[in-house]
């Protein structure tokens, strides 16, 4: 089954404990992209990637790393975790973001973090 | 000004009411999308255009590229379309995906 998959789906941690939130998909998308979702916000992009090894800011990268080493997998990496980066946060994918006939999105179930 | 304005924010409506949602935005597009969200998070793809009408059972997508504004239809609506809908632009520029604040709709039995 064609698939966006995060881990892990709810996670509850401490202010500065490193954290890794896993995104694969198994459709061969070359554009991936990490988004957060806050009450009253809406969807907020962090990082996005247009292809293996190319990754670039959105509009809330502050605190939050990625890498683009393989095409299916695009981890977030929380350094330092702190109570402002509790969030939902998804990850989505599609064929191509330059093709715009290929660029429908495909999102994950989102990852609910609590960081105390 | 946000770049992409949804309206209305929030909607009631009968089961069985056409419903209307629109967004408006103001840069150069390449595409447009439709998504719908559940109550429980998850979201989904409803249509991507460029241009025109798109139909998925009785759901409806219309853009006018000159005027800048796209409209979701819902035609005999049903309490399971109850969702928040969201409009997000490609930017024909850099390719970045520009988002609406969602359009929270509840269908009454």
């Amino acid at each position: 089954e064609a698939q966006v998959t995060q881990n892990p789906r709810y996670l509850i941690t401490v202010t500065g404990k490193k954290l890794t939130v896993t995104c694969s998909q198994n459709m061969n998308h070359e554009y991936m992209s990490w988004y957060r979702q806050d009450p009253g916000l809406g969807l907020r992009q962090i990082y996005y990637s247009m292809n293996v090894e190319v990754t670039d800011k959105g509009d809330v990268p502050e605190g939050y790393k990625v890498s683009r080493k393989e095409k299916r997998n695009f981890p977030l990496i929380l350094e330092s975790p702190s109570p402002n980066q509790t969030s939902l946060y998804f990850c989505a994918s599609s064929l191509s973001a330059y093709n715009s006939g290929a660029n429908v999105l495909t999102f994950g179930a989102g990852s609910r973090l609590t960081v105390l | 000004k946000n770049e992409v304005e949804q309206s209305p924010q929030n909607l009631t409506a009968q089961e069985g009411e056409f419903i209307t949602i629109n967004c408006s935005y103001s840069v150069g597009i390449s595409a447009l999308h439709w998504l719908q969200q559940h109550p429980g998070g998850g979201i989904v793809s409803l249509f991507m255009l460029s241009s025109g009408k798109k139909k998925h059972g009785r759901l409806i997508a219309t853009i006018n590229i000159q005027e800048k504004h796209s409209s979701l239809h819902i035609t005999a609506s049903h309490p399971r379309d109850s969702a928040v809908y969201i409009c997000a632009v490609r930017v024909d520029s850099n390719y970045q995906l520009i988002w609406g604040a969602g359009t929270k709709l509840i269908i009454k039995p």
